[in-house]
């Protein structure tokens, strides 16, 4: 298995843009995660989906971001609009033990 | 509600030494705890998992964890540091039951090695 993939590996945008990240997690994990790690904040867990649907969003940090699962093999995180704040690496991590995928790393100018 | 304190933000030890990474829970119900390490520009990989069978828990680069109850505490160690050890460590307790998947992450220990 290739492990848990995400597209783009690294985005730069400016203030205002929409950015939409993605993941493919492990087949057959039934859990995927999204997660957003700053020096300042740490790790954070955003949303997670359990058998595609949304299990829990209060780490989603405001209206702007949203997550969608459309079905077992992918996943996407947006922003918009995005902010120079919004700059971190977000992780997507699959399965009950969450294997990780190698983030994205999103720098907002 | 679960929690982890990972004492120490920085630890530092020589090549062969003993490394020894503090983390103390807190939960409500029997706890699954874990380990993992994240290597610079990389995502995080678990290390080993206490899912309460053996409290003595082996993972993988030769490290291993004990689990007290009495102590809250999962404490990670590695009897000889390699260079290659140089990483930062996360320590994470599951949250509520066993079925969420969803973990509490601390803050991090940054294992530096000296040669």
């Amino acid at each position: 298995d290739a492990g848990v993939i995400q597209s783009p590996r690294h985005e730069v945008t400016e203030m205002g843009q929409e950015v939409t990240l993605r993941c493919k997690p492990i087949s057959g994990h039934n859990s995927l995660f999204w997660y957003r790690q700053t020096m300042m904040r740490g790790l954070e867990l955003l949303i997670y989906f359990n058998n595609n649907v949304p299990i829990d969003d209060s780490g989603m940090p405001e209206d702007r971001f949203s997550a969608k699962m459309p079905n077992a093999s992918f996943s996407t995180l947006k922003i918009q609009p995005s902010e120079p704040r919004d700059s971190a690496v977000y992780f997507c991590a699959s399965g009950w033990t969450q294997y990780f995928g190698p983030g994205t790393r999103l720098t907002v100018l | 509600a679960q929690s982890v304190t990972q004492l120490g933000s920085h630890v530092s030890v020589s090549e062969g030494a003993l490394v020894l990474l503090r983390c103390n829970y807190s939960s409500s119900v029997p706890p699954y705890l874990f380990w993992y390490v994240q290597y610079p520009n990389q995502g995080l990989q678990l290390l080993l998992k206490y899912t309460s069978a053996a409290t003595l828990v082996k993972g993988i680069n030769g490290f291993e964890a004990e689990f007290k109850k009495s102590e809250t505490s999962f404490h990670l160690t590695k009897p000889s540091a390699h260079m290659s050890d140089a990483a930062e460590y996360f320590c994470a307790v599951m949250h509520g039951s066993s079925n969420t998947g969803k973990l509490i992450f601390g803050q991090g220990t940054t294992l530096q090695v000296k040669p």
